[in-house]
């Protein structure tokens, strides 16, 4: 069975802060790798795609490590408005569906 | 606008009665999706289809039924046989064949049986 483990949290940091997360997947043939982010009660929705290169959106990194299968979201200067669960969807070859994390949860204060 | 439209938001039914639940996109995209989300749990994934007149099942297709006779529209109907259908439900979209594949998602709907 294919799996996408994400470690739970909350994690709570400070404005300003940077904090990072990790996904590990399980079918060392997947392609297409996503973060997500779903805010409470609310559909998620795509924050960015990752490349084997490695991504960078403004503050967000994504990184791809398909070595140990693991995927990482890096959040710079952290805001209120980024507190949020934040899903790692991986994809498989071809016209395979998208298999989804539980998420992170990541909870800013002032 | 182009997106995705589920509806309704909230829908409130009694044990034993079937509901359809709505979701139509204006994005042409040829792909469309059904998942379920429950508290504390990842999406997982009830039906999808890659085309017009043609569905798969997905991982909790039990008690469950789609169609797909329009390419705008894959309404989801939740049968009595679903045991535990109290959920958000989300339909979602995605251009076929792109090798990325993202999919967009559309608002929800949250189904409560009563």
């Amino acid at each position: 069975r294919k799996e996408v483990e994400q470690d739970p949290g909350p994690f709570n940091v400070p404005e300003g802060a940077t904090v990072a997360f990790n996904c590990t997947y399980s079918n060392s043939a997947s392609q297409s790798f996503f973060w997500y982010r779903q805010d409470c009660r609310k559909e998620p929705k795509l924050l960015m795609s990752v490349y084997s290169s490695g991504n960078e959106d403004g503050r967000f990194t994504a990184q791809l490590n398909r070595a140990s299968q693991y995927i990482s979201l890096l959040i710079r200067d952290s805001k209120l408005s980024d507190s949020a669960t934040y899903l790692c969807v991986v994809k498989d070859s071809g016209y395979s569906t998208l298999t989804f994390g539980k998420g992170t949860m990541l909870l800013v204060s002032p | 606008d182009g997106g995705i439209t589920q509806s309704p938001k909230y829908l409130f039914r009694k044990e034993g009665q079937n509901v359809t639940l709505s979701c139509e996109q204006n994005l042409n995209h040829d792909a469309m999706y059904w998942y379920r989300q429950d508290p504390g749990q990842g999406l997982r994934l009830i039906y999808y289809s890659q085309i017009v007149n043609d569905f798969q099942k997905g991982d909790i297709a039990e008690g469950y039924s789609v169609s797909r006779e329009k390419k705008e529209s894959f309404p989801l109907t939740v049968t009595s046989a679903q045991k535990n259908p109290t959920a958000f439900y989300l339909c979602a979209s995605s251009i076929r064949g792109k090798r990325g594949d993202e999919q967009f998602f559309g608002p929800g709907t949250r189904l409560t049986v009563l």
